[in-house]
């Protein structure tokens, strides 16, 4: 079975600080892992991959399968950062069923 | 180039009824997937579609049901709806080797 865990719901930083959304999955074979991010009254959008290995927006996430997680990291967090941020799990190949974590609300303060 | 368009947007149902929701993917995209969002549940997965066959299925009752059509748009039904129910709808679009992208979703009210 495929899971994902984002173990806050909340997360509250000052702009100016880093911000790291923590990640983590289980799933026995070799997962493709995203990043969705919905802004306020705005559709999920996709934020990251990890085989595509861009920053985004100031945000990267590094696949690390011994710890399985993919924490979402951007050094200096900005206002226009404030969302509702998901990890998502696909097995790849035709399997598209994406499982979400319930996802972490990023609050950046000024 | 246009995004994932869902239809309609708002829907109030009563307990018993059935409803359809309709999705259009981006064009040239021919896997279509459909999500359930609540606050208690979050987003989970209900089926995907891929030229017009049902290829993977979430845990969802069998009231649940999808197809998807020559021209790749999608519709979800459900039937015999129950409070339960009322969640936003999501569907979600993708091309091969490329992640998905997603409507603004349906939202839906049994009441």
């Amino acid at each position: 079975a495929q899971r994902v865990t984002q173990p806050e719901k909340l997360l509250s930083v000052f702009k100016g600080a880093p911000v790291e959304l923590k990640c983590n999955y289980s799933y026995s074979g070799s997962p493709e892992l995203f990043w969705y991010v919905q802004y306020s009254r705005q559709r999920l959008q996709l934020l990251l991959r990890h085989i595509s290995r861009e920053s985004i927006k100031g945000f990267t996430a590094d696949l690390n399968k011994g710890e399985t997680s993919f924490h979402l990291k951007k050094p200096f967090a900005q206002e226009e950062d404030s969302a509702m941020y998901y990890c998502a799990l696909s097995p790849g190949g035709s399997n598209y069923k994406l499982t979400f974590g319930k996802g972490t609300l990023l609050t950046v303060n000024p | 180039k246009a995004g994932v368009t869902q239809t309609p947007r708002y829907l109030i149902k009563t307990r018993g009824q059935q409803v359809t929701l309709s999705c259009s993917p981006i064009s040239g995209h021919r896997s279509v997937s459909w999500y359930q969002q609540t606050p208690g549940q979050g987003l989970q997965f209900l089926f995907e579609y891929f030229s017009e066959t049902q290829r993977n299925k979430g845990n969802f009752p069998g009231r649940f049901s999808g197809r998807q059509f020559s021209n790749s748009r999608s519709e979800m039904n459900v039937s015999t709806l129950e409070l339960g129910d009322s969640a936003l709808y999501l569907c979600a679009s993708s091309l091969v080797g490329f992640g998905y992208t997603f409507g603004s979703g349906t939202r839906l009210t049994v009441v």
